[in-house]
């Protein structure tokens, strides 16, 4: 069946440095990829999306590239900052819409 | 609006009960997803619902649970003769339609815990 997989934390940054947490995925046809991130205490929201091969899906700095040939949807951000720490949650869609997460991956920024 | 809320927020009990984990979803969202997030499994999918149909139930674990969806709205989650596996977060989630296209939308969560 469809998963994801992403990689293990906890990862832990100084403010200002660059971020990536990879995700790869194994699916049948062709889902949307997605980022969803939990601030300590608040529920899940969505970061960012992607629908297609190729597409690069952003907001608030941080970026991921579809990438159909690698089966990846690695997350960047180049300076990260104090209040992106987080949960991060890598995900795809699969029949109907439902949601597979990746096990997820905690985000500590140091100042 | 309002967003998705979930009731009770936090829930405690005994082992061999029944509880029921009820859902808000967004008004005007016709499609509902259940998913539970443990500390072993991370986040999985239960169900959804388009409208009052269920057309995906894999994700239930065993026939304790169950979930329906009465006026396209409000949906009730009900796990029989808890557990202590059954301790999890309880997220629900809606979206306007079903189907990747949609962004899911979710509630704050049901903590239960089974004693």
């Amino acid at each position: 069946g469809d998963s994801v997989t992403q990689m293990e934390g906890p990862v832990t940054l100084s403010e200002e440095a660059f971020l990536t947490i990879n995700c790869t995925y194994t699916a049948t046809g062709y889902p949307s990829l997605f980022w969803y991130v939990q601030y300590p205490g608040e529920g899940l929201q969505l970061l960012l999306k992607a629908t297609k091969a190729d597409d690069k899906g952003s907001n608030k700095g941080f970026e991921a590239t579809y990438r159909k040939e690698t089966t990846s949807f690695h997350l960047e951000k180049g300076s990260v900052q104090v209040s992106d720490s987080a949960v991060y949650f890598c995900a795809l869609t699969s029949g109907g819409g439902k949601l597979i997460f990746g096990q997820g991956t905690e985000l500590s920024v140091k100042p | 609006g309002a967003g998705v809320s979930q009731s009770p927020s936090n829930k405690v009990t005994e082992k061999g009960k029944d509880v029921e984990l009820r859902c808000d979803p967004i008004s005007g969202h016709t499609a509902l997803y259940w998913y539970r997030q443990s500390l072993g499994q991370g986040l999985e999918f239960l169900i959804y619902f388009q409208g009052n149909s269920a057309p995906d139930k894999s994700g239930l674990p065993s026939d304790r649970f169950s979930a329906e969806r009465t006026g396209g709205s409000v949906s009730t989650l009900t796990i029989q003769r808890t557990q202590q596996e059954d301790s999890a977060v309880y997220l629900c989630a809606s979206s306007l339609a079903s189907g990747s296209s949609y962004e899911q939308y979710f509630g704050p969560g049901t903590r239960l815990t089974v004693t």
